[in-house]
């Protein structure tokens, strides 16, 4: 079946680094755009980040530009997250989800389960 | 303060019918396709519609989806318990040129 599983979660102190990784199964993962939602608890949905299924094309979220970079290894079906300068406002459930279509356009069809990430001192 | 715009609650009776909506401007919802995603309480978000008003297989029709100018909206019929949730809408942005989410819409089955 269609899964994905998030990794890499914890607890980090604030300007530090982190990296998420999220692993993919039970579909083509070269063939799909693939995106990072975060959601502080309690809290709406806030979109991080998106890259094209060949991973030539990013986009991301204004609060986290510049300090995140979203990249995926279609040989190991891995998405990953890796953010630094970390800040408490980073604080938040991450969830990776497969986009419907290549290019990250489309909607998001399968969502991982999360995974949560503190910044705090 | 997300550029889209949705009620922060909604509740109604089983049985009966409501609608979310979903307000946005001319470089979201006005260029671009809506998606609604359902979120149980303690769980990952679902995908409920698409392209503003398709459903992915799996997704009774009580669920519906429609898209006027810079407004969208999901509306369920037959209400059910547990469609209690919370309800985001989602459009890419082209000033942004990202996703924006729907603040958010926590529906209470009275």
């Amino acid at each position: 079946q269609v899964q994905l599983v998030e990794s890499g979660g914890g607890v980090v102190q604030p300007g530090r680094s982190l990296r998420l990784s999220c692993a993919a199964s039970g579909f083509t993962f070269r063939s799909y755009g693939m995106h990072w939602v975060r959601q502080v608890p309690g809290k709406g949905l806030e979109w991080v980040a998106v890259i094209s299924n060949d991973g030539s094309n990013t986009h991301y979220g204004n609060s986290v530009k510049g300090r995140f970079t979203i990249s995926r290894d279609n040989f190991k079906n891995t998405l990953s997250l890796q953010m630094t300068s970390l800040r408490p406002e980073d604080t938040a459930v991450y969830y990776c989800a497969k986009d419907g279509g290549w290019s990250g356009y489309d909607f998001k069809d399968v969502w991982g389960q999360g995974t949560m990430v503190t910044v705090s001192s | 303060q997300s550029v889209v715009t949705q009620p922060p609650s909604a509740s109604e009776a089983p049985g009966r019918s409501v609608t979310i909506s979903c307000s946005g401007s001319s470089s979201n919802i006005g260029r671009n396709a809506v998606d609604w995603y359902q979120q149980l309480p303690g769980t990952a978000p679902n995908l409920l519609i698409y392209n503003s008003n398709e459903r992915p297989s799996g997704v009774p029709d009580r669920f519906s989806g429609s898209k006027s100018g810079t407004s969208a909206s999901l509306a369920i019929s037959g209400l059910q318990p547990e469609d209690e949730a919370d309800y985001y809408c989602a459009t890419w942005d082209d000033s942004l040129n990202g996703w924006v989410f729907g603040g958010g819409t926590k529906l209470t089955v009275l």
